[in-house]
């Protein structure tokens, strides 16, 4: 059963700790991107990676690490110089290449609480 | 900065055709425009893309104009099941990824 996985859907954390969040895809494709997503508001990009080894900032990246060492995974640190870190985040994947943003797969998203 | 622009909300009622316009005035000349569905809680769904003119699926069609400044998602009869968020998604000349910030569609019996 193909598809993206993301743990765990609700995850608590005390301020100051770094915690990182999972995401895994067996669709064999090579874009990855991270999401953060606020209530009632839409989605903004964090982070993103066109190939292994390879990622870029998105528009909030500040406070938020990534690495692409497998294709299927690209986890998510969420620092303790990340702000307001309380949100649901989401994952995504696309077979996209070469810059262009082909339809994205998301998993059923990740909901952190600081406290 | 450059972004796109929707409804911030929309009411309808069931068996009623509903249109949402999204506009993308700095959206790259060689990438699609995409839209997506999201329920509470869980993560956005492919809905359709497009390039130009006009493309159908089994659940809705996009009309997009010859400048590609903007484009039209098309739900045709909807039931109170399509109540959600709807997103459009661009790249724009600057090579970023731009969601849209949603239209909030309610659908009444």
């Amino acid at each position: 059963d193909g598809g993206i996985t993301q743990s765990p859907k609700y995850l608590f954390r005390k301020e100051g700790q770094n915690v990182t969040l999972s995401c895994e895809q067996n669709l064999n494709h090579d874009a990855m991107y991270w999401y953060r997503q606020d209530p009632g508001q839409g989605l903004r990009l964090i982070y993103y990676s066109q190939i292994v080894n390879d990622f870029q900032k998105g528009d909030i990246a500040e406070g938020y690490s990534v690495s692409r060492e497998k294709k299927e995974s690209f986890p998510l640190t969420v620092t303790s110089a990340q702000k307001n870190p309380t949100a649901f985040y989401l994952c995504a994947s696309s077979s996209g290449t070469s810059g262009r943003v082909y339809e994205q797969y998301f998993g059923p998203g990740t909901r952190l609480t600081v406290t | 900065l450059a972004k796109t622009t929707q409804p911030i909300s929309m009411d309808s009622y069931e068996g009623q055709e509903v249109n949402i316009t999204c506009s993308h005035n700095n959206i790259a000349t060689n990438d699609y425009i995409t839209w997506y569905q999201q329920f509470p809680s869980q993560g956005p769904r492919f809905i359709i893309q497009g390039y130009k003119t006009k493309v159908t699926n089994e659940v809705a069609s996009l009309f997009i104009p010859a400048d590609r400044k903007s484009s039209t998602l098309s739900l045709p009869r909807v039931s109170l099941s399509d109540t959600a968020v709807y997103y459009c998604l661009v790249v724009n000349r600057d090579d970023k990824i731009i969601f849209g910030k949603g239209t909030r569609l309610h659908i009444l019996p």
